[in-house]
């Protein structure tokens, strides 16, 4: 994964629910793969809103959710907001060995 | 409250130096990993940098390596990016984070505002 890699989309409506998916490190990967997800709106900085895979922090709502299968992690926004629309980025980190940790974005529309 | 505050974005020539700073504030800073990553205006973000928590560990992105170096001073409650040897590719916003402890697990918690820099001749 890479800042490099084209940005993906995706869209729904009001209410909806979506899933963003994020592919895990390439390679060999042995050990705990750490997992964390952001969101950016535009001329903003990101923001944390999962980490550890399921984690959200405090005042991150709960139609934020995180979750793995084996090597992909996903967002799922359930009960899409307008505020919702932003930029997401999955960060995968499972040691020194790849530091290449950020994914290419998912943008959000909410239609 | 964390604070996060970059500072030292400006326009500078290719194969120039520029050293950016991030006061940090809020938290016990020599608690915590640091990092640096940077985003090409409309694109998505790139890590770039970290420093342990006592300063003495340091790890960069492949496309940096060489050129940059990340350093911290505890008593300032600062972390650096000493830029040399630019490029027009390096143009980007240069954001600080924290990391959730003094180990490197990338959860970056808290966010700066971000500096520009642009390289240019």
């Amino acid at each position: 994964q890479s800042a490099l890699t084209q940005a993906r989309s995706v869209s729904g409506s009001p209410g909806q629910s979506v899933t963003i998916s994020c592919p895990g490190p390439s390679g060999n990967v042995r050990g705990y793969v750490y997992v964390s997800w952001y969101q950016q709106h535009p001329g903003k900085a990101p923001k944390l809103i999962i980490y550890d895979v399921t984690k959200r922090p405090s005042g991150v709502p709960d139609r934020f959710s995180g979750s793995k299968s084996g090597n992909t992690a996903s967002l799922t926004i359930s009960g899409l907001q307008p505020e919702d629309e932003a930029d997401y980025y999955c960060c995968s980190y499972a040691g020194v060995s790849n530091l290449d940790v950020f994914d290419g974005g998912t943008k959000l529309t909410v239609l | 409250e964390v604070q996060l505050a970059e500072s030292g974005g400006v326009v500078v020539q290719p194969g120039g130096s520029l050293r950016l700073s991030c006061a940090a504030s809020g938290f016990k800073f020599d608690d915590y990993t640091m990092h640096w990553v940077r985003q090409v205006p409309g694109k998505g973000l790139e890590w770039v940098a970290l420093v342990s928590w006592d300063g003495y560990s340091t790890y960069y992105a492949d496309s940096v390596r060489g050129r940059f170096t990340i350093s911290r001073d505890n008593n300032k409650k600062s972390i650096y990016l000493q830029m040399n040897g630019l490029k027009s590719e390096d143009t980007a916003f240069y954001y600080c984070a924290k990391d959730s402890s003094g180990s490197f697990f990338f959860y970056l918690h808290y966010w700066g505002q971000g500096t520009l820099v642009t390289v240019s001749s």
